[in-house]
């Protein structure tokens, strides 16, 4: 399986202020995707990542907002603009590996902690 | 509306304790997936079913998908602190991407 490393894994922002998320994969993949995990909230996907083409974004997430580059098949950043207190979540880089059968596994990052002041 | 209900969201159980959490959906899935995520980490996959009626085990832990692909139980024998955790289910929708419910927080006591 991949291995995901994120950078960074925790920072304290103030309001207003935007932040890059790193994501490394020791591998290179197709897809990678970025998750938003809120206390006790289920992980809600933001958009995903495709090298060589604009990111897709889930319902409610927009490029302004969370603007990501992916500019090869091994590295990815999502950044948070703006931040206001209600961004305060991990974050979560993840890809996706294909199994025999047709079934797809998804790995996580590590996953950066950011805290909104 | 959760598309994935996870029940129950906590349970707190003495070490040697068996332990069953429960994943329900109104949807059938072509495969589901049980994830564990420890504090300040990412989830890490544990098993993937995808038969209907299907039963896996990994050591003390056993899965086990529905009969008609749209709810997974998953148990815990003998219960150890190390078994502590978030336990997330997820599984493929319609535009093909992964749905994750709101995990069972599982807490081991020594």
């Amino acid at each position: 399986s991949a291995v995901i490393s994120q950078k960074p894994s925790r920072d304290i922002c103030q309001r207003g202020t935007s932040l890059t998320i790193q994501c490394q994969v020791d591998s290179q993949v197709t897809m990678m995707f970025w998750y938003r995990q809120q206390p006790g909230q289920s992980l809600t996907l933001i958009a995903t990542a495709n090298q060589g083409s604009e990111a897709t974004y889930e319902s409610g997430f927009v490029i302004d907002k969370f603007p990501i580059s992916r500019p090869n098949l091994t590295f990815s950043t999502l950044t948070v603009s703006n931040m206001s207190p209600e961004d305060s979540s991990i974050y979560l880089c993840s890809v996706e590996e294909r199994r025999t059968g047709g079934s797809y596994e998804q790995y996580f990052g590590p996953g950066t902690r950011l805290t909104v002041t | 509306t959760q598309l994935l209900e996870q029940s129950p969201q906590f349970l707190s159980i003495q070490e040697g304790e068996n332990l069953t959490v429960y994943c329900n959906s109104s949807s059938v899935f072509s495969s589901l997936q049980w994830y564990r995520q420890e504090p300040g980490e990412g989830p890490v996959l544990l098993v993937t079913v995808v038969t209907g009626g299907e039963v896996k085990k990994l050591k003390r832990l056993t899965f086990q998908f529905g009969d008609a692909r749209k709810d997974s139980s998953l148990h815990i024998t003998a219960a150890q602190p190390g078994d502590t955790g978030l336990y997330l289910c997820a599984g493929i929708h319609g535009n093909n991407r992964l749905a994750f419910g709101k995990g069972n927080q599982v807490v081991v006591i020594p």
